[in-house]
């Protein structure tokens, strides 16, 4: 199993530019998630989905949006990139939804510089 | 507002001896604690965790302290080796507004295990 996997690695964009962080999981995990992480703050969930269609706020969704058409993919869309934006995000999945023993399984992470 | 609070920032420990990192919680609505290990490139990967009707768990040389009443946990590294060397975050899991999950994370403590 290749796990969490997510591409790129390492993206540039100037601002007000868009794009989509990808993120696939091949364990069959109906619970996927993303993160961003900077400096002195940890990790703030984004958004997640408790399954194919179905989607929810995190606690700092502004200006990402996200869809689950597949059990498998859950990208991550930046509509018109600020330099706020500037972070390294994680995507995780794991395998139950509930609130416990719900072990996450975090992807290498995409560094991403708005310029 | 940081829900999950954390410290020290950062750690210095010598080969052999003790870690401890301490978070404390507001949100009464947190049912479950998880400890996450992070090293440097890395996505984080669950190291350690406990629910809230248990005082104390240990997994070899980790050990998670639980105080309900004062809403506060912390975790205990016995043994401390330069393999030991990340950073830590403490986390919460609350119930999503449209089911699933929620993860909180501390702002996390970089260790520094010395010889």
């Amino acid at each position: 199993n290749a796990g969490v996997t997510q591409t790129p690695k390492f993206q540039v964009l100037k601002t007000g530019q868009s794009m989509t962080l990808q993120c696939a999981q091949d364990m069959n995990h109906e619970y996927m998630s993303w993160y961003r992480q900077d400096p002195g703050m940890g990790l703030r969930l984004i958004h997640y989905s408790v399954g194919a269609g179905i989607t929810d706020q995190g606690e700092v969704p502004n200006g990402y949006n996200v869809s689950r058409s597949t059990t498998e993919d859950f990208p991550l869309r930046l509509l018109s990139a600020a330099p706020s934006q500037t972070s390294v995000y994680f995507c995780a999945s794991s395998y139950s939804t509930g609130i416990s023993d719900n072990e996450q399984f975090f992807g290498p992470g995409t560094r991403l510089t708005v310029l | 507002q940081q829900q999950v609070k954390q410290s020290p920032q950062s750690l210095i420990v010598q080969k052999g001896g003790i870690s401890i990192i301490n978070c404390a919680y507001e949100n009464t609505a947190f049912d479950y604690f998880p400890w996450y290990q992070q090293f440097p490139g890395k996505g984080p990967a669950l190291l350690i965790a406990i629910r809230p009707d248990v005082s104390e768990k240990k997994e070899g040389r980790f050990t998670i302290s639980f105080n309900k009443s004062a809403k506060q946990f912390s975790l205990h590294i016995m043994d401390s080796q330069p393999g030991d060397s990340a950073t830590y975050f403490c986390a919460a899991c609350s119930e999503g507004t449209g089911g699933g999950n929620k993860l909180t994370f501390g702002t996390g403590t970089q260790l520094k295990v010395e010889l």
